[in-house]
């Protein structure tokens, strides 16, 4: 079955860029969109953007002056880079599978454990 | 932007009792909400799409409903596992959002 794993800096200071990586395992990369969702007590949960493997992204518009999502298919990973962070940008930090075929689409049925950004001097 | 509101923060309640949570939207939203569980530690976990539809695993003790502007979730009769936060969350403008959750607890 399919798996997903973040990985990635715990801590990153501010105003630089703040980077993740999302792998993969146990099935296509190719059939669903894949989806970054942050969560922190201030604003909640708050999808980020999506990426599909012909490389067609969707963000945010809150965040999209200071976002790139990529995706390597060969190693099978999409990838995060926030630019600019603050303190607001601390946050747990998932990636998810976003059906865009047959049922549920648009929602996040598959997730990461998710991994803790925090972002100090 | 949609925003999504629910209520209450919170609901206090005991195994075997009915849970009723409602998400309001600020706009209208169709019939494209679902809603996720999460856990202390955990992801969220989909219960629910396109209002009613449960998804794969999920009990029957849960159930969705409504359309447009508002939208219930039902916990027919309260297990131990299901004291937790529910989150609705809509796809029916972009971008996606995310209601503010409701925490079921004993």
């Amino acid at each position: 079955q399919v798996q997903l794993q973040e990985s990635g800096p715990g801590l990153v200071k501010p105003s630089e860029t703040l980077s993740l990586t999302c792998s993969v395992s146990g099935g296509s990369i190719s059939t669903s969109y894949w989806s970054w969702i942050r969560q922190s007590p201030a604003k909640g949960l708050e999808w980020i953007g999506y990426i599909y493997h012909t490389g067609i992204t969707d963000y945010n518009p809150s965040l999209k002056s200071r976002l790139t999502i990529s995706l390597d298919t060969s190693e099978k990973q999409f990838s995060l880079r926030l630019s600019s962070v603050t303190a607001a940008d601390t946050a747990v930090y998932y990636c998810a599978r976003t059906p865009i075929f047959g049922v549920a689409i648009y929602t996040f049925d598959l997730w990461g454990q998710g991994t803790m950004v925090t972002v100090a001097s | 932007e949609i925003v999504l509101t629910q209520s209450p923060d919170t609901l206090s309640l005991s195994p075997g009792e009915r849970a009723t949570l409602s998400c309001r939207a600020s706009q209208s939203a169709s019939l494209y909400l679902a809603w996720y569980q999460q856990k202390p530690g955990q992801a969220p976990r989909l219960l629910i799409y396109d209002t009613s539809y449960r998804a794969t695993g999920i009990p029957a003790r849960f159930s969705g409903s409504g359309s447009g502007t508002d939208f219930t979730l039902t916990i027919s009769s309260l297990e131990p596992e299901d004291f937790a936060v529910y989150y609705c969350q809509q796809r029916g403008n972009w971008p996606l959002t995310f209601g503010g959750g409701t925490r079921v607890e004993i």
